[in-house]
């Protein structure tokens, strides 16, 4: 497709364990991102990429959380130790040119930590 | 620091009713602001936006216009559809960042009735 593609679109895991969630950005996108949105609440970032490098990490909210994208497309955000306060739907957005604030957004991995 | 504060929702209307959905924001410098929805069953999606004071945005039939005395985005449609119902997001992105780190509202559930 076309869009933003995010896997697994649902993930329920127990707390303690291991969590991968991968993003396939729009081709061509140079930039990606990683937000955070709570129940009720408006995405909250987390971490940039211009190509493969994080520009931008200021908003993984501990050393839990990391985030690859080795070939500048397809990343991924991996949470070690998953804790309850972690449950959240984990948004991936791409961008071609960050500067005008124009981020694509996928649908989303609803994480639920039992 | 930076912040966007929306109206709480949900706000419930009729087919054809006048739509405000207010949001303020602080900021340092100038950002640019946006209004960002997210329809069922879909990623977000930029709906409109604006990058200096006075500027109006506008796309659907919805408008915005960036008021810089009042620190204001405030989201106005003439006349509703069903289609409209979905969750609206304010946001803005630091003006002397080129970046695309957006800092997001909390959002607001619109539902328009038939």
């Amino acid at each position: 497709g076309a869009g933003v593609s995010q896997t697994p679109s649902n993930k329920v895991t127990e707390k303690g364990k291991y969590v991968e969630l991968r993003c396939d950005p729009i081709s061509g996108h140079t930039a990606l991102y990683w937000y955070r949105q709570s129940l009720g609440q408006g995405p909250e970032f987390l971490i940039y990429f211009q190509g493969t490098g994080a520009a931008d990490d200021s908003g993984l909210p501990n050393d839990r959380f990391f985030a690859v994208r080795p070939e500048g497309s397809v990343s991924t955000l991996k949470i070690q130790r998953t804790e309850r306060g972690d449950s959240a739907v984990y948004l991936c957005a791409s961008s071609y040119f960050p500067k005008t604030g124009e981020l694509f957004f996928g649908e989303g991995s609803r994480l639920t930590v039992l | 620091g930076n912040s966007v504060t929306q109206m709480e929702g949900p706000v419930t209307l009729s087919e054809e009713a006048f739509l405000t959905i207010n949001c303020t924001y602080t900021a340092t410098g100038y950002p640019s602001l946006f209004w960002y929805v997210q329809y069922p069953g879909e990623g977000l999606q930029l709906l409109l936006k604006a990058t200096k004071a006075d500027d109006k945005g506008s796309n659907k039939g919805f408008e915005a216009t960036y008021r810089k005395e009042t620190t204001s985005f405030h989201l106005e449609k003439g006349s509703v559809q069903v289609s409209d119902s979905a969750v609206y997001f304010c946001a803005l992105n630091q003006g002397s960042s080129n970046t695309g780190k957006l800092i997001f509202g909390q959002g607001t559930t619109l539902q328009v009735k038939p």
